[in-house]
């Protein structure tokens, strides 16, 4: 059973320029949240996406959005890059009563 | 809303020693889960252990305790006979609990753990 993949592994981006990064949950996992990890810090939540819908979001500007398709998986893009969205992103997806979320392996941004 | 506070940035201990990691968080909900994280080199986010708020007794995993005290809203993460292996950061986390669905997950800032051989 694979857990939480995404891709790309790396990515090395201009500022201004759009990106997207990509999750697939676990299997039979239905809910997917996304965060970023700034260098030194703890993840910070973006948004959860749930049934296509975006059903919370964190503190985060509209340059960020996402998408989740009828597989359950999701999209994160961002748009207009800027220098300080250098991180890893984070994608956890959510199944079963106890709470836990497992997380993927992540897509480190590089935003020059 | 909720917030996580790791009061310690780095700590080290010696292989097979026991070393405490300490955390504390601020909510007004009753219902919710806390858990520690995992972060090696590697960054891929590890779950260690994982409190249910209603639950009395600590939770354990292994070579893995934590000490909660909910009154005092305190989670300390203990781990016994420390590998090299358990070099890593880890970050205390907060989930509040819902019944039909899953909210974010709320971290700290997270404590750097260097076993020295």
């Amino acid at each position: 059973d694979a857990g939480v993949t995404q891709s790309p592994t790396h990515l090395i981006k201009t500022r201004g320029q759009q990106v997207t990064l990509r999750c697939s949950p676990k299997s039979g996992h239905d809910t997917v949240s996304w965060y970023q990890q700034a260098l030194g810090q703890g993840p910070q939540f973006i948004f959860q996406y749930y049934e296509e819908e975006e059903r919370q979001r964190g503190n985060f500007p509209d340059r960020f959005s996402g998408h989740q398709f009828p597989n359950y998986s999701s999209e994160l893009n961002v748009n207009a890059l800027l220098l300080g969205d250098s991180a890893l992103y984070l994608c956890a997806s959510y199944g079963g009563t106890g709470g836990e979320q497992y997380f993927g392996p992540g897509t480190r941004l590089t935003v020059t | 809303a909720q917030t996580v506070t790791q009061s310690q940035p780095e700590m080290s201990v010696q292989e097979a020693e026991t070393v405490t990691l300490s955390c504390t968080y601020d909510t007004s909900e009753s219902n919710y889960y806390l858990f520690w994280y995992k972060q090696p080199p590697s960054r891929q986010m590890i779950l260690v252990i994982r409190q249910e708020a209603y639950k009395q007794q600590n939770a354990t995993e292994n070579r893995f305790s934590v000490n909660f005290q909910k009154a005092a809203k305190s989670f300390s993460l203990k781990i016994s006979d420390s590998q090299l292996g358990d070099t890593a950061m880890y970050f205390c986390a907060f989930m509040k609990h819902e019944r039909t669905s899953y909210d974010k997950v709320i971290f700290g800032p997270g404590t750097s753990l260097s076993v020295i051989p």
